[in-house]
């Protein structure tokens, strides 16, 4: 089975702190993503990945930047927290062969 | 930008019912997707129906597609308390590795 582990399930943080949120898949796969999650809103994509160092902007990249040094983890990074971005946050990874993505348990952010 | 768009927004039924929930999109799809997400968790993927389908089934669960009127629907049969969830359609349009997602369908099954 496919395991997608983000590094955190919940995390409090202070407007302007600096935030890294991780993401591992065990996979291979090729594709990561990172979505945000607010009620009413259903998935925005944040950004993606389709290989190691490659990122693509996805609908809402403000305030938000990405890393992907190693195929298998890809991080988001909140360069200074504000309170809009209170969400929850899920990491994604897709393989080449089918669309389907696989997600992690999320982690619900609090910037206060 | 959000593509598809589920309806209803919260569905409640008693254990045992059938649940039907829809989903419309608006541009030419390679394939649907359903997801579910239980309270506080990541999505599960359900089923995939390519758009040269018109019906596909998985256990309880029964897809239908309709691409003239840009729709599908998920029915879940003799639903559980575990299926109490929410639903989501995201949609394959281009080849950009992009999902395009719903807002959801809230569903309750009550015991």
């Amino acid at each position: 089975d496919v395991k997608v582990t983000q590094s955190s399930r919940y995390l409090v943080k202070r407007t302007g702190e600096k935030v890294f949120l991780e993401c591992v898949q065990d996979m291979d796969h090729e594709n990561m993503f990172w979505y945000r999650q607010d009620p009413g809103l259903g998935l925005r994509l944040i950004y993606f990945s389709y290989d190691v160092k490659m990122k693509e902007k996805g609908d809402i990249p403000e305030g938000y930047s990405v890393s992907r040094e190693k195929k298998e983890r890809f991080s988001l990074i909140l360069e200074s927290a504000s309170t809009n971005q209170t969400s929850m946050y899920l990491c994604a990874s897709r393989g080449i062969a089918k669309n389907i993505q696989y997600f992690g348990a999320g982690t619900r952010l609090s910037v206060l | 930008s959000q593509q598809g768009e589920e309806d209803p927004q919260a569905l409640s039924i008693q254990e045992g019912e059938n649940a039907t929930m829809n989903c419309s999109y608006k541009t030419s799809i390679n394939n649907l997707q359903w997801y579910r997400q239980n309270s506080g968790r990541g999505l599960v993927h359900l089923i995939l129906i390519r758009s040269n389908e018109r019906e596909k089934h998985s256990g309880r669960l029964r897809v239908t597609l309709d691409t003239s009127k840009k729709s599908s629907s998920l029915l879940i049969t003799a639903s559980r308390a575990a299926d109490t969830a929410s639903y989501f359609c995201a949609t394959d349009a281009s080849s950009n590795y992009q999902l395009i997602w719903g807002a959801g369908t809230k569903l309750i099954i009550k015991p």
